[in-house]
């Protein structure tokens, strides 16, 4: 079975330019996930996805970020303005079910985009 | 207030030796899962080991086992006969309730030394 892929898997550009992600989630999974990680610290939540409607959103700076899930299948994330701070691990991950206490909840990571904010 | 906490920064272990990592969690939610990841320095985020909050019994997976102290809110990664591809950093991650988001500790460096 294929896991969750993501792209590009690096990328570099300067503060104020616009940068885009691309998510493919493994098969049949229905819920969709985007974590930031800066270095050093673990993976936070940016949205969150089930199908193709948002479920949570919260934490995403909605006024640079922005994500849709077209089709309920693969999923960008995009940052216009891109700053500083935005340097950072963005990952991608799937899930089967979202229902709490059972193993199907298990969410599976893709390989990551590093980005470098100069 | 932190929902896991990690304590141990790094760790250094030697191959074919067992290693402990530590993870408290707070939650009021009787219904949790609680996950174990590893991060290679290649990035990805691999899935270890999961134990439900109304699972009897401590989760094993191959080399890795949960050490689930329930009354005590912890579970420690317990990584058996340790090998050099071991050596990565190891998030320890909640879900609670209807909050489908995962909740990262800070994460532990394990350095396996031949």
């Amino acid at each position: 079975e294929a896991g969750v892929a993501q792209s590009p898997r690096y990328k570099i550009i300067e503060k104020r330019q616009s940068v885009a992600f691309w998510c493919n989630p493994i098969s049949g999974h229905a819920t969709l996930y985007w974590y930031q990680q800066i270095l050093g610290q673990g993976p936070k939540l940016l949205i969150q996805f089930q199908n193709n409607g948002v479920v949570d959103d919260s934490q995403l700076p909605k006024d640079r970020f922005s994500a849709e899930r077209l089709k309920g299948v693969d999923s960008t994330l995009k940052i216009q303005p891109a700053k500083l701070e935005d340097s950072a691990v963005y990952l991608c991950a799937s899930s089967l079910d979202g229902e709490t206490g059972t193993s199907a909840d298990t969410q599976y990571f893709g390989p990551g985009t590093r980005l470098t904010v100069l | 207030a932190q929902k896991i906490t990690q304590t141990q920064p790094g760790m250094f272990v030697q191959e074919k030796e067992a290693v402990t990592l530590d993870c408290t969690y707070d939650t009021s939610d009787p219904s949790y899962g609680l996950f174990w990841y590893k991060q290679p320095s290649s990035g990805e985020m691999i899935f270890l080991i999961y134990q439900g909050s109304y699972d009897q019994q401590n989760a094993t997976e191959g080399r890795y086992s949960l050490n689930f102290q329930k009354a005590r809110k912890s579970a420690n990664l317990v990584i058996s006969a340790s090998q050099l591809g071991d050596s990565a950093m190891y998030f320890c991650a909640m879900r609670e309730g209807r909050d489908y988001k995962l909740s990262f500790g800070a994460g532990t460096t394990v350095t396996v030394r031949a």
